[in-house]
């Protein structure tokens, strides 16, 4: 059973850094292609960041480009996303979404999400 | 960037009628459009991929069509079970949700 689980949420001060997780599990992590994906509080879903299966090609969303980084570590099951300079706009659901290889390129599987709230 | 515009933007119906949510692309984006459902306090489902192929396991009720800048979601008679919240994703470039479409009972 493919499964997805985030983790690291928590609450932080604008400006400061926090380290999303998202442990895979029931399926061959190393082949497949990530989504980052969050919601805000009674929003829509807003598309953040994509990392393909060997790292080489990432792709941000403009609204994180530059304060957000997404890696992973095959080798552990795991996908990470690196929030930095954290604003207040960033409060959200954060969600990682497995992302199936051959066109349309659709998102299968998603995990539970985990809550990031950015607040003084 | 492609933006994805879908309407209505909420809805009421009754067990057992045909509902259309509509999304519209700023620009062409063949069929690479895919729909997904979301119910209160769960993380979306993969409904729909390719404008009008079924996820596995999803019920046949539901189908969607069209391409180029046009797409529809049809649930052919709602049930209590679909009252969710409806997004539609282009993976032509960039990937952009639509707002979504509130579907009530």
């Amino acid at each position: 059973e493919v499964q997805l689980v985030e983790s690291g949420g928590a609450l932080i001060q604008p400006g400061g850094s926090l380290r999303l997780s998202c442990a895979a599990s029931g399926f061959t992590f190393s082949s497949y292609e990530m989504d980052w994906v969050r919601q805000a509080p009674g929003k829509g879903l807003e598309w953040i960041g994509y990392i393909s299966s060997n790292e080489k090609n990432i792709y941000y969303a403009d609204s994180v480009k530059g304060r957000f980084t997404i890696s992973r570590d095959n080798a552990k099951n795991s996908l990470f996303l690196q929030m930095n300079s954290l604003r207040v706009e960033d409060t959200a659901v954060y969600y990682c979404a497995r992302l199936w290889e051959t066109p349309p390129y659709y998102l299968d599987y998603w995990g539970q999400g985990t809550l990031v709230t950015v607040s003084s | 960037d492609i933006q994805m515009t879908q309407s209505p933007s909420s809805l009421s119906a009754s067990v057992g009628d045909r509902v259309t949510i509509t999304c519209r692309a700023s620009e062409s984006i063949r069929n690479y459009l895919n729909w997904y459902q979301q119910k209160a306090g769960e993380a979306p489902k993969l409904l729909m991929y390719g404008a009008s192929s079924l996820q596995s396991g999803v019920p046949s009720r539901f189908s969607g069509s069209g391409s180029g800048t046009d797409f529809t979601l049809t649930i052919s008679s709602v049930q209590p079970e679909d009252v969710a919240t409806y997004y539609c994703q282009q993976s032509y470039r960039i990937k952009s949700f639509g707002q979504g479409t509130k579907l009530e009972i």
